[in-house]
């Protein structure tokens, strides 16, 4: 299995640009998570969906940030328009089974930068 | 609300020491713990993960965690250290579809 598939793996953009984030869970897994990394927040879950429907986006920062799951396969997370501040890692996980129980697995990031 | 502490954010071991990584969380009941891995510049990998029975809970790469529910920690325990487990640690609950992750902990290991 190719594990979970994340593109770009590297993005630069400029402050006000929109930025898209894409994510191919891995096949069969019915849960998709969204995370952010920085050194000065840590690690925090941005949404998570199940069976394609977004579960909990109690941690997406504010209305500049969307994600969608159209079917199974495949999930992107747009940032429109993009600031300095949200430059970090993000990461893009599945699992299957039950989300909060089941093994997370995750793909390589991609690191974004917004200048 | 529930939280995940981990109060050390770096912590240095020689190498073939154990090592004891602490995880406190607050909620009042029992709540799904994890413990995952992340070496630098890769995604995070599950350890090892408790839900119930067992307070020892074993995992991959020779750890093991301890939930202790009379001090609301589940401290991450490995023997002897290898230099490959150099990498940031994080502890996570999960609770009615809502998951905390601590803040991590940036272990180094000395040759």
């Amino acid at each position: 299995d190719a594990g979970v598939i994340q593109s770009p793996r590297h993005e630069v953009t400029e402050m006000g640009q929109e930025v898209t984030l894409r994510c191919k869970p891995i096949s069969g897994h019915n849960s998709l998570f969204w995370y952010r990394q920085t050194m000065m927040r840590g690690l925090e879950l941005l949404i998570y969906f199940n069976n394609n429907v977004p579960i909990d986006d109690s941690g997406m920062p504010e209305d500049r940030f969307s994600a969608k799951m159209p079917n199974a396969s495949f999930s992107t997370l747009k940032i429109q328009p993009s600031e300095p501040r949200d430059s970090a890692v993000y990461f893009c996980a599945s699992s299957f089974g039950e989300p909060g129980t089941d093994t997370q697995y995750f793909g390589p990031g991609t690191r974004l930068t917004v200048l | 609300a529930q939280s995940v502490t981990q109060p050390d954010i770096h912590i240095t071991v020689s190498e073939g020491a154990s090592l004891e990584l602490r995880c406190n969380y607050s909620y009042g009941a029992t709540p799904y713990l994890f413990w995952y891995v992340q070496s630098p510049g890769q995604g995070l990998q599950l350890l090892l993960k408790y839900f119930s029975g067992d307070t020892l809970v074993q995992g991959i790469k020779g750890f093991e965690a301890e939930f202790k529910r009379s001090q609301s920690s589940f401290n991450l325990r490995k023997p002897s250290v290898h230099w490959s487990d150099a990498a940031e640690y994080f502890c996570a609950l999960y609770n009615f579809n809502k998951f905390y992750f601590g803040s991590g902990t940036k272990l180094n290991v000395k040759p």
